[in-house]
């Protein structure tokens, strides 16, 4: 199954640590997007990357988080510092082509706990 | 800005009844309009979509959904669900002509009884 891949699935953090989620688009997608969702919500639109290119940026918070997407590797979603309310569902999507037509396939997610 | 509003967040049906989920989308312009699933413990699923042309879409499993542009509406329907249809409904819109941002609804969990 050559879908889109996250790691971990899982990932608990102290406060104040750094978590680094990472995203393996399917094959022949160079277009990525991260979402967050928080329990009792719709998926929140964080980043959109192509690769060596973040395209738009918008639905991140300013601070204490990046997002990457090499010209090789996956794409990585970064959060230096985590407090609880970073606790969330992090899905990544990609697609062929950036066009706004083009679907989006979403992988599993990574379930992120601070304590 | 955009937003999009599911109207109900759960909904619980016997199965063979019909389903109609309600979505609505604030945008004045040219949109594309998305449902995807979420079966438990998998992905997120497209289920159909809508970019132009006849305004009923037909999906995977026998999802329809009706764009309705005068009262900015994407209903998803099903004439006769089954107990496999339980999952959480997500609608999606992304503003037409180079929009990339998808914004999705807080979802609808739909529990069918067998």
């Amino acid at each position: 199954n050559a879908g889109v891949m996250q790691n971990p699935r899982h990932l608990v953090r102290r406060r104040g640590q750094e978590a680094r989620l990472r995203c393996s688009p399917m094959k022949g997608h160079s277009h990525v997007y991260w979402y967050r969702q928080l329990p009792e919500e719709g998926l929140k639109f964080m980043v959109y990357l192509q690769k060596e290119n973040i395209i738009d940026e918008s639905g991140m918070p300013k601070e204490r988080f990046s997002a990457e997407f090499p010209k090789e590797g996956p794409s990585i979603l970064r959060i230096q510092q985590v407090v609880r309310g970073d606790s969330a569902a992090y899905f990544c999507a990609s697609s062929r082509a950036g066009a706004d037509t083009d679907t989006q396939y979403f992988g599993p997610g990574t379930r992120l706990t601070v304590l | 800005a955009q937003s999009v509003s599911q109207h109900n967040h759960h909904v619980i049906l016997s199965e063979a009844a019909s389903l109609e989920l309600g979505c609505n989308y604030s945008y004045g312009g040219t949109v594309n309009l998305f449902w995807y699933v979420q079966y438990p413990g998998q992905h997120l699923q497209l289920l159909l979509k809508y970019f132009s042309g006849d305004p009923l879409v037909k999906g995977i499993k026998g999802f329809e959904a009706e764009f309705i542009k005068s009262k900015f509406s994407f209903n998803l329907r099903k004439p006769s669900v089954q107990w496999s249809d339980t999952a959480e409904y997500f609608c999606a819109v992304n503003a037409g002509t180079g929009g990339f941002k998808t914004i999705f609804g807080a979802g609808t969990r739909l529990f069918v009884k067998a």
